[in-house]
């Protein structure tokens, strides 16, 4: 049973450029959320998706970040032009629909924008 | 108001020697998840241990406990016979809300076990 996957894990874009990242959840998980992780702090949560549903997107910034989770494939963050305070981690976890609750998290996605 | 704090930015423990990583939460909700996630230099997030707020007793993995006070709403990580392998970041959560989906982060603390 594969974790949760993302891709890419490191991307490098030129401020103005878009970056999109991918997030396949766990087998059987219905629930994505996205956190955003600045280098030596926590994390910050961005949004939280079902299928072709944004329950919560209280965290994403109002201007040129996006996330979907269509009916078929993975999750994507999108971020429109890039700036340099951009350039963090982006972690992506999936819950299941019971449980505890806990998130399992991918490996993260590394942004750097130059 | 923060929804999870964690005052300790740094620890130090000598290897074989216990340590307790502080944290406290804010929530009205009577229902809520506490839970503590390990993040080694490698970046992965590691789930390590869970307590439901209706939850009587401490819970315990392994050489991990969590010492639920629920009055004074804290939720304290007590890692026994550290190792060298427990250097890492811990991040304490708190899941709650009507439909349990909020999902909050204290800002970490980095631990770092000597030899």
């Amino acid at each position: 049973n594969a974790g949760v996957m993302q891709n890419p894990r490191h991307l490098v874009r030129r401020r103005g450029q878009e970056a999109r990242l991918r997030c396949s959840p766990m087998k059987g998980h219905s629930h994505v959320y996205w956190y955003r992780q600045l280098p030596e702090e926590g994390l910050k949560f961005m949004v939280y998706l079902q299928k072709e549903n944004i329950i919560d997107e209280s965290g994403m910034p109002k201007e040129r970040f996006s996330a979907e989770f269509p009916k078929e494939g993975p999750s994507i963050l999108r971020i429109q032009q890039v700036v340099r305070g951009d350039s963090a981690a982006y972690f992506c976890a999936s819950s299941p629909p019971s449980g505890i609750g806990e998130l399992f998290f991918g490996e993260g996605s590394r942004l750097t924008v130059l | 108001a923060q929804k999870i704090t964690q005052t300790q930015p740094g620890m130090f423990v000598q290897e074989k020697e216990a340590v307790t990583l502080d944290c406290t939460y804010d929530t009205s909700d009577p229902s809520y998840g506490l839970f503590w996630y390990k993040q080694p230099s490698s970046g992965e997030m590691i789930f390590l241990i869970y307590q439901g707020s209706y939850d009587q007793q401490n819970a315990t993995e392994g050489r991990y406990s969590l010492n639920f006070q629920k009055a004074r709403k804290s939720a304290n990580l007590v890692i026994s016979a550290s190792q060298l392998g427990d250097s890492a970041m811990y991040f304490c959560a708190m899941r709650e809300g009507p439909d349990f989906n909020k999902f909050y982060f204290g800002s970490g603390t980095k631990l770092n076990v000597k030899p």
